[in-house]
């Protein structure tokens, strides 16, 4: 069965730094895995995705992730934080032996200081 | 893109009663809806997936009985939560595949707060 670790329960960084969230997974098969961020008593927003083609992908707000499969890891990554990047972010896999049901990891909350 | 609502956005209720919740997909056909709780301060946990015309299949440890879910057409699925006591008080968020964008696509609702008193 497919599951996802998120290595950092939280992680704080001073604005202008960069981010590093950290997310292994497990997948029997090749794996579909996406960044999402919550903002609080909000709702879930997608990042970015990987799906089998370039393995380093691009979402928005300058977020990017790169899936290592020798690491088995999805790591999020921004060159410069900003307030507003403050919020929960959860790494998710999905894959075809799971029913493409979508499993979350823990989330890590990002604080972000000015 | 594709959006999915999910009303009420938040509900009150008191213990015993029971409240359902609706997840509709605005402008494409699921037909497979997901089911997740959320705890404050934690991770979705997946609750069930509905698939149009079918039964759901729900996660272990997920009461049927207590949680109904219903996915009646290709745009709109409901959870009733029966019965409802303050330990179900939760955010309930949906998510709705669309097969256009592959397997793996969801796209989630902005997720519904429930306080049971």
């Amino acid at each position: 069965a497919q599951s996802v670790t998120q290595l950092d329960s939280h992680v704080s960084v001073s604005e202008g730094t960069p981010v590093l969230l950290r997310c292994n997974y497990s997948s029997s098969y090749s794996p579909s895995l996406f960044w999402y961020v919550q903002h609080p008593n909000k709702g879930l927003q997608l990042l970015l995705k990987y799906t089998s083609a370039a393995t380093l992908v691009k979402g928005i707000n300058g977020f990017e992730a790169e899936f290592k499969k020798s690491e088995t890891s999805f790591h999020l990554t921004k060159p410069s934080a900003h307030m507003s990047d403050a919020a929960e972010y959860f790494c998710v896999v999905s894959d075809f032996a799971g029913g493409f049901k979508t499993i979350f990891g823990a989330g890590t909350r990002l604080f972000v200081k000015a | 893109g594709a959006v999915v609502s999910q009303h009420p956005s938040w509900v009150i209720c008191k213990s015993g009663t029971s409240v359902k919740i609706e997840c509709r997909s605005l402008d494409f056909q699921a037909t497979t809806m997901f089911w997740y709780r959320q705890f404050p301060k934690q991770s979705l946990m997946l609750m069930a997936t509905s698939n149009e015309g079918s039964k759901a299949t729900y996660e272990q440890g997920v009461e049927k009985d207590k949680f109904l879910i219903n996915h009646a057409s290709l745009t709109l699925s409901t959870l009733t939560v029966t019965s409802a006591h303050p330990e179900d008080s939760s955010f309930y968020i949906c998510s709705a595949r669309d097969y256009v964008g592959g397997p793996y696509e969801q796209y989630f609702g902005p997720g519904t707060r429930l306080t049971v008193t």
